[in-house]
């Protein structure tokens, strides 16, 4: 069973960036395409971007700007950095797997919260 | 973007009940469409790919259909661990966009 799961700060100041990775078990990120997902309190989701194995991306139009995926095969990890946080960008990240364009698994969810 | 509106936005049903939650995609997403199960403070869990495929392990009272621009779930049977929010989600295009919810509420 493929298990993901989210790791980083969950304050971040405003200005500053965020930083989050996501440690796969159960599999192996040398395949499929690996996402980022978020979903600010009481509110939808949000597709941020994904990254592909071979480090190809794609990135949502209203992020590309200050945001950098990564992927790290031999850590079965991969990563996001978001720069120059607001109090907009707090919300409850995950990281999910989409092998076909579907997200059939996902970590728990790491809530990051932007405030001074 | 792909804007995606679901209906209705929240749903009061009983134990047994069969509920229907559509989906209507601001453009046509051939069969690119998927649904999601999420209760409070969870990931959300796949249901359906694909417009109708369903994901290994869900219960077969959950069943989608559509095409074009109108995408229906139906839950039929309610059973209690089926309360929770629902959402569509488009991977006809980047960027991948979902509907805004459908709470299933205990009526």
């Amino acid at each position: 069973q493929v298990q993901l799961q989210e790791s980083g700060p969950g304050l971040v100041r405003p200005s500053e960036t965020l930083s989050l990775t996501c440690t796969v078990s159960g599999g192996s990120v040398s395949a499929f395409y690996w996402s980022w997902l978020r979903q600010p309190p009481g509110k939808g989701l949000e597709w941020i971007g994904y990254i592909y194995h071979s480090g190809s991306s794609n990135y949502s139009p209203s992020l590309k700007s200050r945001l950098t995926m990564s992927i790290d095969t031999p850590k079965n990890q991969f990563s996001m950095t978001l720069t120059s946080v607001t109090a907009a960008d707090t919300a409850l990240y995950f990281c999910a797997r989409n092998p076909k364009g579907a997200y059939d698994f996902w970590g728990p969810g790491m809530l990051v919260t932007v405030s001074s | 973007d792909i804007q995606m509106t679901q209906s209705p936005s929240s749903l009061s049903a009983s134990l047994g009940d069969r509920v229907t939650i559509t989906c209507r995609p601001s453009e046509v997403v051939s069969n690119y469409l998927n649904w999601y199960q999420q209760k409070p403070g969870k990931a959300p869990k796949l249901l359906i790919f694909r417009t109708s495929s369903l994901e290994g392990g869900v219960p077969s009272r959950f069943s989608a259909s559509g095409s074009g621009t109108e995408f229906t779930l139906t839950i039929s049977g309610l059973q209690p661990e089926d309360f929770a929010t629902y959402f569509c989600q488009q991977n006809y295009e980047l960027p991948h966009t979902f509907g805004q919810g459908t709470k299933l509420e205990f009526k």
